[in-house]
């Protein structure tokens, strides 16, 4: 199964909005829901932002957002902050009990 | 609060074994998959192997299958990792996490894997 593609990078200045994508193919993000997004600090444990596409943990901002349009994924990041600045990673369901990551995108808030 | 903590990560040498542990605690642990996804130096996180809550089902990704085990004792809350024949390629942080919902929702601090001569 091959890791789901995202951009190395991404930037933007606080009080602005950031979208990372996140594409698969029609065998994951095409076929399933499940869709989810996390967020890892160095030296740190990443941590749930966003599942079944576009729903939100209790305790994660409204500022993130997801949404699905065919085979691509994307994380909208609104309002930046300067904690924001981290790696985010997306992950979809591929099937017969398989599970596959996109290779991460490093946020950088300018 | 819900928490996971691994441990048993340790160095060993290429062809070597080593068993993974995570303690659950604040949650039915039996209510709940479970997974174990690595993260190699520097590089992105990957899915490794994951298992159910209740029938014990399990899943393996490509990289791993016939040489890692998952199990887990629903009675101790614990979940493991038997991991055989290790290669340098293995070295990694383990994460162990929850699966809900299909996502991974609550993640332990990590355990270093180490494979080298």
């Amino acid at each position: 199964q091959s890791a789901l593609t995202q951009p190395p990078s991404a930037s933007g200045s606080p009080g602005q909005s950031v979208t990372i994508s996140c594409t698969g193919t029609s065998s994951d993000i095409g076929r399933y829901n499940f869709v989810s997004w996390y967020q890892q600090h160095p030296g740190k444990a990443p941590k749930l932002l966003i599942y079944v596409v576009t729903k939100r943990p209790s305790g994660v901002p409204a500022r993130f957002s997801g949404s699905k349009s065919g085979n691509t994924a994307s994380l909208t990041v609104s309002g930046l902050q300067a904690e924001d600045e981290a790696d985010y990673y997306c992950n979809s369901y591929a099937g017969i009990n398989n599970w596959v990551f996109g290779g991460g995108t490093k946020l950088t808030v300018l | 609060e819900e928490l996971l903590v691994e441990s048993g990560g340790d160095l060993v040498q290429p062809g070597g074994s080593l068993r993974l542990s995570c303690a659950a605690s604040g949650f039915t642990f039996s209510n709940y998959a479970m997974h174990w996804v690595r993260q190699a130096p520097g590089k992105g996180l990957e899915w490794v192997a994951g298992i159910s809550g209740s029938d014990g089902r399990t899943y393996y990704a490509d990289s791993v299958k016939g040489r890692f085990t998952i199990s887990r004792d629903n009675s101790k809350n614990t979940l493991f990792l038997q991991m055989n024949s290790l290669r340098a390629e293995d070295t990694a942080v383990h994460y162990c996490a929850r699966g809900d919902a299909g996502a991974f929702d609550v993640w332990g601090p990590g355990t270093m894997v180490a494979v080298s001569s």
